[in-house]
């Protein structure tokens, strides 16, 4: 059975932290991985990854996927609380495009 | 503002009433997903259309019927659901449903969600 797992399940930081969120899979047939922020409703993209080892980054936030040990980490640098969210982790299939979500990990920035 | 709008944000329904949940989206795609969001588990994918035609339907209960009359709306309609259909129902949207990584952005477009809760 195809499966995505994200860890930690939650996660509390103060502001000026940096944190490393994973993402590891198990699936049949690879395509691409991808990472979404929702803070309130609305999942928004954030990256997309298709080669091991290359990283992606925007601001503070970077990603790098290794598809030897199957897994993806994000990064967040000098973490503000405006990033406190639930940051999804998704796992595109080769074989009919559907996606193979995790259950998230809510991150918590305090002041 | 995504693009994708989706009414109402909340409803409460009994499990004997019929209601439909909307989706309206303003990007000119041409697939659009309907998704379950429970408390602490995974997105789960109710159904797709591509070009109005229905191309995944995840095992989902015919209580829960979807409608898609054009490429830019899409409707659920709610049937004598159970209390355990309360949850976060998201729509969302992609140019099509050929793959997220052939359009090289693997972004889908959310919608704001309809929080359902069944008593």
């Amino acid at each position: 059975e195809d499966k995505v797992v994200q860890s930690p399940l939650s996660l509390v930081v103060h502001e000026g932290d940096t944190v490393t969120l994973n993402c590891s899979y198990e699936v049949t047939n690879f395509r691409s991985l991808l990472w979404y922020k929702q803070e309130k409703k609305a999942p928004t993209f954030l990256f997309m990854l298709t080669s091991s080892g290359i990283e992606k980054k925007s601001g503070r936030l970077s990603s790098i996927l290794d598809k030897k040990e199957l897994f993806s980490i994000l990064n967040i640098t000098a973490t503000q609380t405006g990033d406190s969210a639930v940051y999804l982790c998704a796992v595109e299939l080769d074989s009919n495009y559907q996606l193979i979500w995790g259950a998230g990990t809510k991150l918590i920035i305090k002041p | 503002e995504t693009g994708v709008t989706q009414t109402p944000r909340h409803l409460v329904m009994g499990m004997t009433n019929k209601k439909s949940l909307k989706c309206e989206q303003h990007l000119g795609h041409n697939a659009m997903y309907w998704y379950k969001q429970s408390a602490k588990k995974p997105l789960e994918l109710m159904f797709v259309y591509n070009f109005k035609e229905q191309t995944e339907n995840n095992s989902v209960p015919s209580r829960f019927s979807p409608e898609c009359p054009n490429s830019s709306h899409l409707f659920l309609h709610l049937h004598t659901l159970q209390p355990e259909d309360s949850a976060l129902y998201l729509c969302a949207s992609s140019q099509d449903g050929l793959g997220l990584a052939s359009l090289n952005t693997g972004e889908l477009f959310f919608g704001e969600g309809s929080r359902l809760t069944v008593l």
